[in-house]
């Protein structure tokens, strides 16, 4: 059973570009969970969906901030007109969902450098 | 709103010495994870802790949790190198949406 996928697993950008970040969950789950982790800094809540649904969204910035989790396909999250700020890892987690084993597994996330 | 600190962010041990981690939150939670996690890496989980009172250990690795005190431990027990990392707990928010909020990091270095 494959774990959580994440790609690119690097990503460069210039100021003003497009950022998408792809998230594979694990076979059977259908809990999606995006974190960003800042230089130095422990991992924030952004984001939690569920298949073609927003359960949680309190940690994203309002702006150029979105992600979805269509039926097929992996989970995205967009960054529009990245700037200097979004540098950071991203990582994605998927669980089951609610139930005894509520953990969420980790990818290996995507580092983004924005120049 | 939950909040987790832990203490201390940066330790210095030399090989073969003891140590404890602190997590403390400030919410109700009945699952509280610890997490090492190498440079440039993902997170690695090391420990679930569901109810007041649970211990678990792993090699050189113990953790317990007081769910009374919303406290959990992380202590090392004759450190080696090779435990050299950053070390997280996260608690599990609790009702409705249910997602993890991360302490800052323990960055431990074990030098020889």
């Amino acid at each position: 059973n494959a774990g959580v996928m994440q790609n690119p697993r690097h990503l460069v950008r210039r100021r003003g570009q497009e950022a998408r970040l792809r998230c594979s969950p694990m076979k059977g789950h259908s809990h999606v969970y995006w974190y960003r982790q800042l230089p130095e800094e422990g991992l924030k809540f952004m984001v939690y969906l569920q298949k073609e649904n927003i359960i949680d969204e309190s940690g994203m910035p309002k702006e150029r901030f979105s992600a979805e989790f269509p039926k097929e396909g992996p989970s995205i999250l967009r960054i529009q007109q990245v700037v200097r700020g979004d540098s950071a890892a991203y990582f994605c987690a998927s669980s089951p969902g609610p139930g005894r084993d509520r953990e969420q597994y980790f990818g290996p996330g995507t580092r983004l450098t924005v120049t | 709103e939950l909040k987790v600190e832990q203490n201390p962010l940066f330790l210095s041990m030399q090989e073969g010495k003891n140590y404890t981690i602190y997590c403390n939150y400030s919410t109700t939670s009945d699952r509280l994870y610890w997490y090492r996690q190498d440079p440039g890496k993902s997170l690695e989980s090391l420990f679930v802790l569901l109810s007041n009172g649970a211990v678990k250990q792993e090699g050189r690795l113990m953790a317990s949790l007081d769910t009374k005190a919303r406290l959990s431990t992380l202590h090392i027990t004759a450190a080696v190198h090779d435990l050299s990392a950053t070390y997280f707990c996260a608690v599990l928010t609790q009702g409705g949406s249910e997602k993890l909020v991360f302490g800052k990091g323990t960055k431990l270095t074990v030098n020889p």
